[in-house]
């Protein structure tokens, strides 16, 4: 298996743009985890989706993010419009199962930088 | 909320030594506890998961244990090699919270030849 694919690796934008990062899932997960890490708050859970539904998106800053995941195999992360202060490293990982008896694999990361 | 406590935020030690990570949590009700592996640039690699339930768990030169009534669990390595330079970072899933991790920011290993 390819594991978790996350596109693209680095993103470099102006604010005020609209950035979109993707993932790919590990086929046959259920679940589907959006993180932020940056030096001063770590790693920070955004939003995660079990089958494809959305169950807490308690993390997610602000209205400027919003995340999709139309069908099993593809999630995306908006930030409209971007700041300076969204950059970051975000992650994206998948699970098995909704419970948590398993661990979370995670993607590479996008490197986002915003100036 | 539930706080995850890793100290020092970095390490170095020669090569060949034992050494032992220490991590804490505030809040005791958790389902279960991992510690995870970051090299830089990279992503995240789940090297141990221990349930509520148990006290502990192995894998080669990696134990980690948990006690729960006190907050805390520790990750041992032994035989330290330079290969396990890298990031540790411990994290969390509080019952009844799915599988929401809340993490703490990492112990950063450098191991000297």
């Amino acid at each position: 298996d390819a594991g978790v694919i996350q596109s693209p690796r680095h993103e470099v934008t102006e604010m005020g743009q609209e950035v979109t990062l993707r993932c790919k899932p590990i086929s046959g997960h259920n679940s589907l985890f959006w993180y932020r890490q940056t030096m001063m708050r770590g790693l920070e859970l955004l939003i995660y989706f079990n089958n494809n539904v959305p169950i807490d998106d308690s993390g997610m800053p602000e209205d400027r993010f919003s995340a999709k995941m139309p069908n099993a195999s593809f999630s995306t992360l908006k930030i409209q419009p971007s700041e300076p202060r969204d950059s970051a490293v975000y992650f994206c990982a998948s699970s098995p199962t909704s419970g948590s008896r398993e661990t979370q694999y995670f993607g590479p990361g996008t490197r986002l930088l915003v100036l | 909320k539930q706080e995850v406590t890793q100290i020092p935020a970095a390490l170095s030690v020669p090569e060949g030594e034992n050494l032992v990570l220490n991590c804490s949590f505030t809040d005791s009700a958790i389902y279960n506890l991992q510690w995870f592996r970051q090299d830089p640039g990279k992503g995240l690699t789940s090297l141990l998961l221990i349930q509520s339930s148990q006290r502990e768990q192995t894998s080669g030169r990696l134990n980690a244990s948990l006690d729960k009534s006190s907050g805390r669990s520790t990750l041992y390595i032994a035989a330290s090699q330079p290969g396990d330079s890298a990031t540790y970072l411990c994290a969390v899933t509080l019952a009844g919270a799915n599988s929401k991790l809340t993490f703490g920011k990492g112990i950063t290993l450098s191991v000297r030849p």
